[in-house]
């Protein structure tokens, strides 16, 4: 069974700091890996998704990068600001032939303070 | 710019009474799903529908949760009778079909808080 973990629970950063997000799950066979911003009270807001094949991908200040042998994801976030403040959650997707059953983990929840 | 919609945002409730929760996806997605996310949890869940037919609803607790999508577009989740453990945020998303490389769009979620 798939395990998704991200440790730790919640971070706390001055505004301004260059900060990583760490993803891990126990079965490197995934199709792809997808990180979601939470808001409080709010759905999810897909950032970045990363497919089995890729490395990493990029939007604006944030970069997602994936190691699927060792089960390892990063989200990168540059020059932090307040407004990021929120909770990121990853998640794995199985590969085709099953059903598409995202894992999530429990979320990183970030306070970017001014 | 499409988007899944949910209705009610919030849902205050007691015990015993029964609730229902309403999605719409986004047009012409084949197949939804239903979230469950305990505060401080990760989504899990309940239930995956490919047009009108369930085909996931393993971690649906039957005893009383029920789910449908009629005519294969918006669907209904209702419980009954609602206990104090279901509180928790109910997310609604959709993808243009079951298949892996099909990206998930989420709701804006149901808050439903059972006293």
């Amino acid at each position: 069974k798939q395990e998704v973990t991200q440790i730790p629970a919640a971070l706390s950063v001055p505004e301004g700091e260059n900060l990583v997000l760490n993803c891990s799950f126990t079965d490197s066979a995934i199709y792809n890996l997808q990180w979601f911003r939470q808001d409080p009270g709010k759905g999810l807001t897909s950032l970045l998704l990363i497919q089995s094949s890729q490395r990493e991908q990029t939007s604006g200040r944030l970069n997602a990068s994936l190691d699927k042998s060792s089960g390892r994801s990063t989200l990168y976030i540059a020059a932090s600001q307040p407004g990021d403040s929120a909770t990121y959650l990853c998640a794995v997707r199985p590969p085709p032939g099953a059903n598409s059953k995202l894992t999530f983990g429990k979320g990183i929840t970030l306070s970017v303070r001014p | 710019e499409a988007e899944v919609a949910q209705s009610p945002r919030y849902k205050i409730t007691e015990k015993s009474q029964a609730v229902a929760f309403w999605c719409d996806p986004i047009s012409g997605h084949a197949t939804l799903y239903w979230y469950r996310q305990i505060l401080g949890q990760g989504p899990e869940l309940l239930v995956q529908f490919q047009d009108e037919s369930v085909v996931d609803d393993s971690q649906l607790p039957k005893d009383r949760f029920s789910a449908e999508r009629l005519k294969g577009v918006d669907s209904t989740l209702k419980i009954q009778p609602a206990e104090l453990g279901d509180s928790a945020m109910y997310l609604c998303a959709s993808s243009l079909s079951s298949g892996s490389s099909n990206e998930q769009f989420f709701g804006p979620g149901t808050r439903l808080t059972v006293l």
